[in-house]
């Protein structure tokens, strides 16, 4: 299966709100509520910041949100912070076979 | 606190086999419902998800890579061990471990990666 797939790159002014958007198929994206999504600053480690497309775990801020619709989910960073900028990437778990896919990634810049 | 450290060469020439692996601490794959993955990264390029083991369900593979990957575990050593056949210049990218549970659908937290250059 092809990666989920997600815009090359959004940008957003300081304290201004930006959505990604993460669209699959009704093999993935659709049928399950497993989304998740990773922040990656350049050079760095994946981070976590949501699970089971709206959870957030300890530790990341609430202006982090996700949200699904249909075959496609949604990331919104609220209050942008230049600390925002970074690449974002959203997972999918897909099912027995293919289990899990990741989108192409999105680089978030912050003007 | 869990931590996970990949580890194994920086440079493998083409149609050799990698072995990478990935000490862990902070939980044991003797638990029921553990598990670690292991996720690439080409240089610029999106993440994609290799293999998972866990501590009492078996391994899980990218279909499209099945034949190639095999993962094991040394519950001893609380490491886990990803080999790769056959590599090519296009295998080139940063190899992480991260921790899993068994029954969630995310990864977290993830090792520092390793970069792993194929090349002649």
């Amino acid at each position: 299966q092809s990666a989920l797939t997600q815009p090359r790159s959004v940008s957003g002014s300081p304290g201004q709100s930006v959505t990604i958007s993460c669209t699959g198929t009704s093999s993935n994206v659709g049928v399950y509520n497993y989304v998740s999504w990773y922040q990656q600053h350049p050079g760095k480690t994946p981070k976590l910041i949501i699970y089971d497309v709206t959870k957030r775990p300890s530790g990341v801020p609430d202006r982090f949100s996700g949200s699904k619709s249909g075959n496609t989910a949604s990331l919104t960073i609220s209050g942008l912070q230049a600390e925002d900028e970074a690449d974002y990437y959203c997972c999918s778990y897909a099912g027995t076979y293919t289990h899990w896919l990741f989108g192409g990634g999105t680089k978030l810049t912050v003007l | 606190q869990i931590t996970l450290k990949e580890s194994g060469p920086t440079l493998v020439k083409p149609t050799q086999t990698l072995t990478l692996t990935c000490t862990f601490s902070g939980f044991s794959l003797t638990t029921d419902t553990m598990g670690v993955a292991w996720i690439r990264q080409p240089p610029g390029k999106a993440l994609e998800w290799l293999a998972l083991i866990y501590s009492t369900d078996g391994e899980r593979y990218n279909p499209s890579l099945k034949t190639r990957l095999t993962i094991s575990k040394d519950t001893s050593k609380n490491q886990v061990v990803l080999t790769m056949t056959t590599m090519d210049p296009v295998d080139t990218a940063t190899y992480y471990c991260a921790h899993h549970v068994q029954f969630s659908n995310w990864f977290d937290p993830w090792g520092q990666g390793t970069l792993v250059t194929v090349s002649s």
